[in-house]
């Protein structure tokens, strides 16, 4: 059965601080996506991940792509409150289906 | 550019009724997909429309159907309702069928069954 892991599932940190979400998936994919979705809202695609390898950075958030380990990462750099939500990867199964993990709710906390 | 957007926004229904979400597509795409949204859960593939025609579908039943027109607008039709269709349902669309450049979601149709 497919699987997309994501940890940890509740994360708060303080501001100023790095840490980083894991998302494992079970099935070979060359292609992940990261989103955020804040409380009572819709998704907000942040990161296209095409290939083994791949890594892109806007502002504080930072992802990468393993397909070889089917890992994917989504790295926060000194947190500001303005990152506080649900962070979603998403692992593209072919079909045009694309399989999304449980979620990271963040809290960023002064 | 407009974005996708979704009506109604909310909605109740009683079970055993039927009931019909609607999206409009960003402009410029040409695919939607629907998806199912549990509370404190990821969203669930429910299916995808390319040209009007289904093109690949989550593991949902028969009773979840859907229809895109010529102008890329897509309706969600649910019958039979059942307290766990109880969900935010999202709509996505996309330039290619495969997502290359990503999806963009609407808002949401908040849908409680009673």
């Amino acid at each position: 059965e497919l699987k997309v892991e994501q940890n940890p599932l509740f994360l708060s940190m303080q501001e100023g601080k790095n840490y980083t979400i894991y998302c494992n998936y079970s099935t070979t994919s060359d292609r992940l996506y990261w989103y955020r979705q804040d409380p009572g809202k819709s998704l907000e695609s942040l990161f296209v991940l095409l290939s083994n390898g791949a890594v892109k950075q806007e502002g504080r958030l930072m992802a990468s792509l393993d397909t070889k380990a089917r890992l994917s990462t989504l790295h926060i750099t000194a947190a500001v409150h303005d990152l506080s939500a649900t962070y979603f990867c998403a692992v593209d199964i072919g079909l045009n289906d694309m399989r999304f993990g449980a979620g990271t709710r963040l809290t960023v906390k002064p | 550019e407009t974005g996708v957007t979704q009506s109604p926004t909310h909605l109740i229904k009683t079970r055993g009724q039927q009931v019909t979400l609607r999206c409009s597509s960003q402009s410029g795409h040409n695919t939607v997909s629907w998806y199912q949204q549990a509370l404190g859960q990821g969203p669930q593939f429910i299916f995808q429309y390319y040209r009007e025609e289904e093109n690949g579908r989550g593991n949902f039943p028969p009773r979840f159907s859907g229809l895109q027109f010529p102008n890329y607008s897509s309706e969600l039709n649910v019958n039979a309702l059942e307290l766990d269709d109880s969900a935010l349902y999202l709509c996505a669309s996309s330039i290619k069928h495969r997502g290359l450049y990503g999806y963009t979601f609407g808002s949401g149709t908040r849908l409680t069954v009673v």
